[in-house]
């Protein structure tokens, strides 16, 4: 079945450095892409809606210099935490359709990142 | 925005028991989604559901639209049962299939 594939799945680093994170589409091709955020027990919030070879969309109240994304290809969609600082440490995860399939129905979701920044 | 509510927001049970998750929306909606998020993190759909009833194993899981409500069944729980349970529906005026509103989510654990 249709995988979605994300890496790293745990990332440590200091505070002011970049990180990237990436979510493949295994065995189909998605045009869009999709990035949420969810801190230590509460729920998921979309953060931006990734297009390939366009800009992406991002929801009110996130910053779009600190998170980068770019989805250069119709498999892969990168989010760069740029700058990152101790407040940006959470939980990311993406998702991706399956265009193959009705509505909503093939939905996947990566396996998440965990990112803590000191 | 669109409202999603979920009760109860913990569920502690004994291997065996059943359990019912409820999940409240505040608008009419075209989709309804279930899921699983293991204590790893990753998250599994259950169930598309935006009516009716459907069943998968020990896992079944009612919409009904018109009351703007959707339970989830869990019978004859495992200890893999737990995790967290989130509902999810569209966002408003969404057109785009994967930009969702996630309930806070029923965190279960099931003992041995």
């Amino acid at each position: 079945g249709a995988v979605v594939s994300q890496h790293p799945s745990r990332v440590i680093c200091k505070s002011g450095t970049s990180v990237k994170i990436e979510c493949r589409s295994l065995d189909f091709q998605a045009t869009t892409m999709f990035w949420y955020r969810q801190f230590p027990k509460q729920s998921l919030m979309l953060m931006a809606t990734s297009n390939e070879g366009s800009k992406a969309t991002y929801e009110q109240g996130v910053e779009k210099d600190k998170f980068l994304i770019n989805h250069a290809s119709l498999t892969l969609s990168t989010l760069t935490v740029t700058s990152a600082h101790p407040e940006d440490s959470s939980f990311y995860i993406c998702s991706a359709r399956d265009p193959r399939g009705r509505g909503f129905e093939k939905l996947f979701f990566g396996s998440g990142t965990q990112l803590s920044v000191l | 925005g669109i409202q999603v509510e979920q009760s109860p927001p913990d569920l502690i049970l004994q291997e065996g028991a059943n359990s019912t998750l409820r999940c409240n929306f505040s608008d009419s909606v075209n989709n309804l989604q279930w899921f699983h998020q293991n204590p790893w993190g990753q998250l599994i759909n259950l169930f598309y559901i935006p009516s009716g009833t459907k069943q998968n194993g020990r896992l079944s899981a009612t919409t009904v639209a018109t009351e703007r409500y959707s339970l989830l069944y869990i019978s004859s729980s495992q200890t893999t049962d737990s995790g967290v349970y989130f509902c999810a529906v569209p966002n408003a005026g969404g057109t785009s299939y994967g930009k969702l509103t996630f309930g806070q989510g029923t965190i279960l654990t099931v003992h041995p």
